[in-house]
C-alpha cells in the first residue's frame, strides 16, 4: 500500500540552528500539506501546494520558516533560525485532489525538539 | 486556530466496551472527519459525513452529525486494545477550503 514518506523521523537541534524535513507524497497525488502538531493539540496547516504552485501559506511563519516543492513532487520544509517554541510534530499530508472534501494521506511525521 | 474541541479530553474503558467521543465547532460546515492517531505517529483518515448526513456507519464506528447545534459525535463498539489512540475531528467549509482539526481525545482500552 503507498503511504506518504517522510525524513528524519525524530530531530533534535539547538535554537538559531537551521533545520529542514522531507515529505514523498503518495505517486500521483498533486496535492500536498505540511501540518504542525503541539503536543496535546490537533494539527495546523502551515501550507498546502498544489502541484508545485502555493495554494495556502496563511499560517506559515515566513520569517523563519520555507516551502518548496520545486517539481511538484517531493517537498522540503526548513526553519531557520529555529525557536525553542518550534519544538513540535511536523506532520505531511497528500491527497489525490485539491480540496478539504478529499481524504488526507498522513505520513508518520517528524518530531523536532529544539532546545 | 482549532475550530473544534473534543469532549471527553481523555477517555479509559475496558475492551468489550462502547466509547463514546464527542466534538464540537463554529462555523457551518460542508463535511466533518474523523481521524485517529496512534501515539507518536501520522494520522489515519476513519471517515467522512457531509453537512447533509445525519449518521454514517463504517464498520465498529458509528458517525452522527447534528448541524443544528453544530456537533458530532464518534461511537466506537465492542472496542479493542488496538483501538488505543487519539482521535480527532475535522472540520471543512464555511469560507475555508481547508481542514481544520479538533483537539482531539485520547482514548486508551484495557485488555
Amino acid at each position: 500500500e503507498a503511504e506518504v514518506a517522510q525524513s528524519p523521523r525524530y530531530k533534535i537541534t539547538e535554537k538559531s540552528q537551521a533545520v529542514a524535513f522531507w515529505c514523498d507524497p503518495i505517486s500521483g497525488h498533486a496535492t500536498l500539506y505540511w501540518y504542525r502538531q503541539i503536543l496535546g493539540q490537533g494539527p495546523e496547516l502551515l501550507v498546502q501546494f498544489q502541484d508545485e504552485s502555493v495554494v495556502d501559506d496563511s499560517q506559515l511563519p515566513k520569517d523563519r520558516f520555507s516551502a518548496e516543492r520545486l517539481k511538484g513532487v517531493d517537498s522540503t520544509l526548513k526553519i531557520q533560525p529555529a525557536e525553542l517554541g518550534d519544538s513540535a510534530m511536523y506532520l505531511c499530508a497528500s491527497s489525490a485532489r485539491q480540496g478539504a472534501r478529499y481524504e488526507q494521506y498522513f505520513g508518520p511525521g517528524t518530531r523536532l525538539t529544539v532546545t | 486556530s482549532q475550530q473544534g474541541e473534543e469532549d471527553p479530553q481523555a477517555l479509559s474503558i475496558q475492551e468489550g466496551e462502547n466509547a463514546t467521543m464527542n466534538c464540537s465547532y463554529k462555523t457551518s460546515i460542508n463535511n466533518l472527519q474523523w481521524y485517529r492517531q496512534n501515539s507518536g505517529r501520522g494520522l489515519v483518515h476513519l471517515i467522512l459525513i457531509r453537512s447533509n448526513e445525519r449518521e454514517k456507519h463504517s464498520g465498529r464506528l458509528r458517525v452522527t452529525l447534528d448541524t443544528s447545534k453544530k456537533s458530532s459525535s464518534l461511537l466506537i463498539t465492542a472496542s479493542r486494545a488496538a483501538d488505543t489512540a487519539s482521535y480527532f475531528c475535522a472540520t471543512a467549509g464555511g469560507n475555508t477550503d481547508k481542514l481544520i482539526f479538533g483537539t482531539g481525545t485520547r482514548l486508551q482500552v484495557f485488555p
